[in-house]
């Protein structure tokens, strides 16, 4: 069972407000990720960190941000959340990069901004 | 550039019989890695059965069984004695190469009827 966590499940908040979604592996592992699911639809990346002090922004454009100074640790933080960042938000996270390592994923961060 | 295609947005299937799920794939990689994920209405992404592009043998994990024709770009999942617990979205992923993140395709919603 991973151990990969995510808080909070579900998130409704008002536009213009500035959140953060918590997420947390136990794993040790280096690569942490952030993927963005609209319902019924693809996952596709935001956000990457090689490791500690390392993130990259992923092949779809997010207004969020990310960090990382801590392995364990990756949250992503909107300024002023829209309704146009309604979305499902997955943190995931493997052991290395190469192309047979499984990527753990967390259960997940319903967003909804009214 | 890699890209997933799954074309059965949905899925039935009678309790107890088998389902296929068709997955095709593309990339210029030799070395790659092909993944499926089961997506309940929870929305947490739980990983299924791993295929590698250098394996011979098709992968097997349980109900689970990965019908891999490399020729033909195909990845397809068979689940055996379905279960209604089986209903769920389902996602074939790949990661190519060097490639950062899974690249997912659109997915297969899977009814198990009673």
């Amino acid at each position: 069972e991973a151990d990969i966590y995510q808080t909070p499940r579900y998130l409704v908040i008002g536009t213009g407000k500035k959140i953060t979604l918590e997420c947390s592996q136990t794993m040790g592992h280096d690569k942490m990720y952030w993927y963005q699911q609209d319902p019924g639809m693809e996952l596709h990346l935001i956000h990457y960190s090689y490791g500690v002090n390392s993130t990259e922004k992923g092949d779809l454009s997010s207004e969020s941000t990310v960090s990382r100074i801590r392995t364990e640790h990756f949250p992503l933080t909107l300024e002023s959340a829209r309704p146009s960042h309604t979305s499902q938000y997955l943190c995931a996270s493997s052991l290395a990069g190469g192309p047979g390592n499984e990527q753990f994923f967390g259960p997940g961060t319903r967003l909804t901004v009214l | 550039a890699q890209k997933i295609t799954q074309t059965q947005p949905g899925m039935f299937v009678q309790e107890k019989e088998a389902v296929t799920l068709d997955c095709t794939y593309d990339t210029s990689d030799q070395s790659y890695g092909l993944f499926w994920y089961k997506q309940p209405s929870s929305g947490e992404m739980i990983f299924l059965i791993y295929q590698g592009s250098y394996d011979e043998q098709n992968a097997t994990e349980g109900r689970y069984s990965l019908n891999f024709q490399k020729a033909r770009k195909s990845a397809n999942l068979v689940i055996s004695d379905s279960h209604l617990g089986d209903s769920a979205m389902y996602f074939c992923a790949m990661r190519a190469g060097s490639a950062r993140q899974l690249t997912f395709g659109s997915g297969t919603q899977l009814t198990v009827l009673p």
